[in-house]
């Protein structure tokens, strides 16, 4: 079955605002990415995290320490220029590959 | 950072010829990975693929399917034949190790006509 689960699948925000993605990971993962993918479908690597939490800019991004089971993604502020999908991909359980969540269609309104 | 080079970034073929996608992964990588993507879909792993062997492969990597990487030129995914199904967007990525960051290229769009 599926082992990342991200939601929400769609998010409408208008600037300015606060927003929080997550992954959920049916099993234990080693390492999670976050990547968002613009318009003309080129995919930018955002984070790498084996553990707790890095911050760029507006976005953060955060990977549970203990169970390992779930990565958030926070973006303070939003810009009309954040508008993509957002996939997290992770490592783990028990496979060689890193494995996508199905995105998050984020649209950034005037 | 590090770049992954995918060529063509299109390509247009018709049904049941082949078809090289070729990548150049970052230099002192050692995994290399395959995805694809039909449009606005989501994400699909292919085929990893280290020291000259396939690791892992997924249900979508058919029998038509094939990837190599001679003499540590270019990694690429041969399909022969190609189907119309097989129109899509395929990324390329590779990774120092296991466990370590995979860098993806820009893709390569494929048109089976």
């Amino acid at each position: 079955g599926d082992q990342v689960e991200q939601s929400p699948s769609a998010l409408s925000l208008h600037e300015g605002t606060d927003s929080a993605l997550r992954c959920n990971f049916t099993t234990t993962m080693r390492s999670v990415q976050w990547f968002r993918q613009n318009s003309r479908g080129s995919l930018i690597s955002l984070f790498y995290l084996a553990s707790g939490t890095k911050e760029n800019g507006r976005l953060k991004s955060a990977f549970d320490s203990k169970e390992r089971r779930y990565s958030t993604l926070h973006i303070r502020d939003a810009q009309l220029e954040d508008s993509g999908t957002y996939f997290c991909a992770a490592e783990g359980g028990g496979n060689e590959k890193i494995t996508f969540g199905a995105g998050t269609k984020l649209t950034i309104k005037p | 950072g590090p770049k992954v080079l995918q060529i063509p970034s299109h390509q247009i073929i018709d049904m049941g010829q082949m078809v090289t996608l070729n990548c150049d992964p970052v230099s002192n990588h050692l995994y290399f990975y395959w995805y694809k993507q039909i449009l606005g879909q989501q994400m699909e792993f292919l085929v990893n693929f280290y020291n000259g062997k396939v690791m892992e492969k997924s249900k979508l990597f058919k029998d038509q399917f094939s990837v190599e990487r001679p003499d540590g030129s270019y990694f690429t995914l041969k399909i022969q034949p190609t189907a119309l199904e097989d129109s899509a967007v395929y990324f390329c990525a590779s990774s120092l190790g296991l466990n370590t960051e995979v860098f993806f290229g820009k893709g390569t769009r494929l048109t089976v006509v």
